[in-house]
């Protein structure tokens, strides 16, 4: 595609329930990224995928969260037992390669709302 | 730890004056420094990157190693620059670690 594409862009859910964000990265692109911004708040990086090998989930904030990658393709972030403050804006990003000259790119966010 | 201050959360200047967007980092090893800019209904996008030396739309960006910054700069506002701006950080491996941003308004 032209960008990378993330769905849904705005999801309002319930505290405790269970919530799926998708990232479609650029057709190639082998580094894909998963960042939160909180309102008022830095881009806080959570985890990162390159190729086939083990992802960096150093930034994942607690084991509600999960993050798989199928191959090169779609990453999926899930939330799990959501809480008040997951509300945020979810950032996905992907790059051709995991080398640090390369641009990341970034979609347009899914923003998430637990009430 | 790697990690990326930005101490001004919204700069406003008037049309034609100059901007200083300030950055601050502390990194142990050779990092790599990146501006990111978003407009205002846009996606995040790259600004510009020190390796590269670039002026990109007026702003240029020198790393200081010895005072650990990277601040933005343009000698001349324009009101299109009113945006919101990220310093950024990475190694090899390409982890971006992010300052908490500065709102640019650039005033008529």
């Amino acid at each position: 595609g032209a960008g990378v594409s993330q769905s849904p862009s705005n999801k309002v859910t319930e505290k405790g329930k269970d919530v799926e964000l998708r990232c479609d990265p650029i057709s190639g692109h082998t580094a894909l990224y998963w960042y939160r911004q909180r309102l008022g708040q830095g881009l806080e990086f959570l985890i990162y995928f390159q190729g086939n090998s083990a992802p960096d989930k150093s930034g994942l904030p607690s084991d509600r969260f999960s993050a798989e990658r199928t191959g090169e393709s779609v990453s999926t972030l899930t939330i799990q037992r959501t809480q008040q403050e997951d509300s945020a804006v979810y950032l996905c990003a992907s790059s051709s390669s995991g080398g640090s000259g390369n641009t990341i790119y970034f979609g347009e966010g899914s923003w998430l709302t637990v009430v | 730890a790697q990690r990326v201050t930005q101490p001004e959360k919204l700069l406003s200047v008037f049309k034609g004056a100059p901007v200083e967007l300030k950055c601050n980092y502390s990194y142990s090893g050779s990092p790599e420094l990146f501006w990111y800019v978003q407009y205002s209904r846009q996606r995040l996008q790259l600004l510009l990157r020190h390796i590269s030396r670039e002026s990109i739309k007026g702003f240029t960006a020198d790393l200081n190693k010895g005072e650990t910054s990277f601040h933005l700069k343009k000698p001349f506002a324009q009101e299109e620059d009113s945006a919101m701006y990220y310093c950024a950080l990475s190694r090899y491996g390409n982890k971006l670690v992010f300052g908490a941003g500065t709102i640019l308004r650039v005033k008529s």
